[in-house]
């Protein structure tokens, strides 16, 4: 089946680091491709997707870009800001009947002044 | 436009007892998904309902877990004889449409089962 497998936290940087947050997949056919954040004691939050390879979802400073050659999906943001920790998730959707999300295990990301 | 309801936020179950979680979809939304997250844990997914129907129930275990979308009226999930193991915090999500639509998280329901 479907799966999504993304780098383990915790991430830890300080204000104005560079991140990355690796995400890969395994699916059959052409997914969707999404990361959300979940603040603490918070839903999730769609942060961007991607529909189709060679497409970048991009969205407060975020990007990723979708890779159907390595079947990834890496997280980006040149500036990191305090206000940015959270938990992020990578996901995708097999765009099925139902279009039900598969998510990664989820990154912890803290930053630091 | 309000967005995903969910109640109650918290919600604290003795070993054998009933667990009623209620999702209000957002206005016009007719599409609800639920989601289990257990601790340290992604989403995992539970069953995806349109109103009066069950559309894909794959990620429900197979017994104890209920859910329903009436016509008028929350979706509910309902959890009949809980145990330890069901302690997890539940989100519900809602969308316009399958394929390409957005879906809109809840703030989720915390369930501890004590």
């Amino acid at each position: 089946g479907d799966s999504v497998t993304q780098m383990e936290g915790p991430v830890t940087l300080s204000e104005e680091a560079f991140l990355t947050i690796n995400c890969t997949y395994t699916a059959t056919g052409y997914p969707s491709l999404f990361w959300y954040v979940q603040y603490p004691g918070e839903g999730l939050q769609l942060l961007l997707k991607a529909t189709k390879a060679d497409d970048k979802g991009s969205n407060k400073g975020f990007e990723a870009t979708y890779r159907k050659e390595t079947t990834s999906f890496h997280l980006e943001k040149g500036s990191v800001q305090v206000s940015d920790s959270a938990v992020y998730f990578c996901a995708l959707s097999d765009g099925g009947t139902a279009s039900k999300l598969t998510f990664g295990t989820g990154t912890r990301l803290q930053v630091t002044l | 436009n309000a967005g995903v309801m969910q109640n109650p936020r918290h919600l604290v179950r003795r070993r054998g007892q009933e667990a009623r979680l209620r999702c209000s979809p957002m206005k016009g939304h007719s599409h609800v998904y639920w989601y289990r997250q257990l601790p340290e844990e992604g989403l995992k997914f539970m069953v995806y309902l349109q109103k009066e129907n069950i559309i894909d129930e794959s990620g429900m275990p197979k017994e104890r877990f209920s859910a329903e979308f009436p016509k008028e009226g929350p979706s509910i999930l309902r959890i009949q004889q809980v145990v330890r193991g069901d302690s997890a915090a539940y989100f519900c999500a809602s969308s316009l449409g399958t394929v390409s639509y957005e879906q809109y998280f809840g703030p989720g329901t915390r369930l501890t089962v004590t």
